[in-house]
């Protein structure tokens, strides 16, 4: 159990739409950030989440972008969907032990989206 | 850029052999991460190595990590079922404040009964 959840499991979108994934972590993972995983690759960074500002970023165009909550809750937003943009999108928040930011990343459970 | 490079991609092995995986990496890098996943799950956190000739080991399984020669290995002992998965090696890149993991290609790991 990572304290991480993802929403929705599954989704099925067609070329040109937009789509808003959701994640959700557990009181003090004030850092999110979010993974592109393409079926046989490893994940790739798209971006971070800090205090509710964006700190990092991976070779993603600015049609994929985010928010992070004050709850911390987040959520990655993908405009004018790609049939490439098909991938599990996976998030990964960082718990406070004793109040510091441990070294290690907790993965939700992913979002699998399909692109027609 | 940093890259990280795992081989073998596939392996196939009999229940109790030995086997390792490599994972080398381009840049200088404080952090090394072992991941495993199984089909059409996410990421489970198997070790988080931070220093030169840091060591792991849980089960089956160990880890270390040389930051001179930018390589970490991922041991298998006697080798189960139950490891069958894809596993995958990260570097951590801390440009600025960005918790940024680079992931490598992934192992492919079918223990053959």
């Amino acid at each position: 159990e990572t304290g991480v959840t993802q929403s929705p499991t599954h989704l099925i979108k067609t070329r040109g739409q937009q789509v808003t994934l959701r994640c959700s972590s557990q009181s003090g993972h004030n850092t999110v950030s979010w993974y592109q995983q393409a079926l046989g690759q490893g994940p790739q960074f798209i971006f971070q989440y800090y205090r509710e500002e964006e700190n990092g970023r991976g070779n993603f165009p600015p049609r994929f972008s985010g928010l992070q909550f004050p709850n911390y809750s987040s959520e990655l937003n993908v405009n004018a969907l790609e049939l490439d943009d098909s991938a599990l999108y996976l998030c990964a928040s960082k718990p406070l032990v004793g109040g510091l930011s441990t070294d290690t990343q907790y993965f939700g459970p992913g979002t699998r989206l399909t692109v027609l | 850029e940093l890259k990280v490079e795992q081989n073998p991609l596939f392996l196939s092995m009999q229940e109790g052999k030995n086997y390792t995986i490599y994972c080398n990496y381009s840049t200088t890098s404080d952090r090394l991460y072992w991941y495993r996943q199984d089909p059409g799950k996410s990421l489970e956190s198997l070790f988080v190595l931070l220093s030169n000739g840091a060591v792991k080991q849980e089960g089956r399984l160990m880890a270390s990590l040389d930051t001179k020669a930018r390589l970490s290995t991922l041991h298998i002992t006697a080798a189960v079922h139950d490891l069958s998965a894809t596993y995958f090696c990260a570097v951590g890149n801390y440009g600025g404040a960005t918790n940024k993991l680079i992931f490598g290609t992934g192992t492919l790991l079918a223990v053959q009964p």
